[in-house]
C-alpha cells in the first residue's frame, strides 16, 4: 500500500533563512506527488505539483525517484510562509484519492 | 465560482446522537472525496463518489459510516450513533470528471467540518 511521510512535526527557523520540508514516500508504481498548504483558519490549497515543475511563492520540489523523496525547498523564508504544509500521492492509474502525509508546521520567526 | 462549501463548520454531538455533513462540491466537479483529520494526525480517504455512484469507500468505517452524492443537492456523509473517537475535522474535496483528473487537475477542498462528540 501507498505510504507517504513527513518526519517532522513542526519545522521552526527564522525569517530570510532556508527551509526544507521533507516528504519521502512508498509505492510501487509511479506516483503524482503533490504538496498542499494550510493558513491559518484558511482551506487546504495546491501549492504545487511535480508534473509542473514549477515555483509558486518561492516553494519548488523535486521528485527523487531513486531516494522515493519529494522535499519541498525555498532558499528564503518569509513570515507569510508560517503554515502547514501536506505531502501527498495519487496513485498512477487505481481511483483518484490522495494519501497524506502527516503534515510539517512551518513557523517563520521574524 | 464560491469554491468547495461545507455545512455546518462545527457541530457537536453527544454520544449515541447522529451527526450530519454536508458538502456542495465546485460547480461544474462531478467527483467528491470525504478525507478524515484525526487530532494530531495527517488527512485520511474515506469515500470517494460521483453522482449517485460510490466509486470507492475503502477507507470508510465499516460501520454507522455512511456517504452519499445524490442527483441533486449536496453529498451527504452520515454518522450513526456517534463515539467520541468520532471527533475530528472532516473535509470534503471536488475535482472535474476523471478525464481532467487523469490530465493533472487536482482536487480542491472545502474548509472542513469539526465534529466534537460530548
Amino acid at each position: 500500500a501507498q505510504r507517504v511521510t513527513q518526519p517532522e512535526k513542526l519545522l521552526s527557523v527564522f525569517k530570510g533563512a532556508p527551509v526544507e520540508l521533507k516528504c519521502n514516500y512508498s509505492y510501487s508504481g509511479s506516483p503524482e506527488l503533490f504538496w498542499y498548504v494550510q493558513y491559518s483558519r484558511q482551506r487546504l490549497q495546491l501549492l504545487l505539483r511535480h508534473i509542473s515543475r514549477e515555483s509558486i511563492k518561492g516553494f519548488t520540489a523535486d521528485l527523487n525517484k531513486g531516494e522515493t523523496s519529494f522535499h519541498l525547498k525555498k532558499p528564503f523564508a518569509q513570515e507569510e510562509d508560517s503554515a502547514m504544509y501536506y505531502c501527498a500521492l495519487k496513485e498512477s492509474n487505481a481511483g483518484n484519492m490522495l494519501t497524506f502525509g502527516g503534515g510539517t508546521r512551518l513557523m517563520v520567526k521574524p | 465560482n464560491a469554491g468547495v462549501m461545507q455545512n455546518p463548520r462545527h457541530l457537536v454531538r453527544r454520544r449515541g446522537q447522529e451527526a450530519r455533513l454536508r458538502c456542495s462540491p465546485m460547480k461544474g466537479h462531478s467527483h467528491v472525496y470525504w478525507y478524515r483529520q484525526l487530532p494530531e494526525e495527517g488527512l485520511k480517504f474515506m469515500v470517494y463518489l460521483q453522482k449517485e455512484n460510490i466509486i470507492d469507500e475503502s477507507g470508510m468505517p465499516k460501520e454507522r459510516f455512511s456517504a452519499e452524492f445524490p442527483k441533486e443537492g449536496p453529498s451527504i456523509l452520515r454518522i450513526q450513533q456517534v463515539v467520541r473517537g468520532d471527533s475530528a475535522a472532516y473535509f470534503c474535496a471536488s475535482s472535474p470528471s476523471q478525464s481532467r483528473v487523469r490530465r493533472g487537475e487536482t482536487q480542491y477542498f472545502g474548509p472542513g467540518t469539526r465534529l466534537l462528540v460530548l
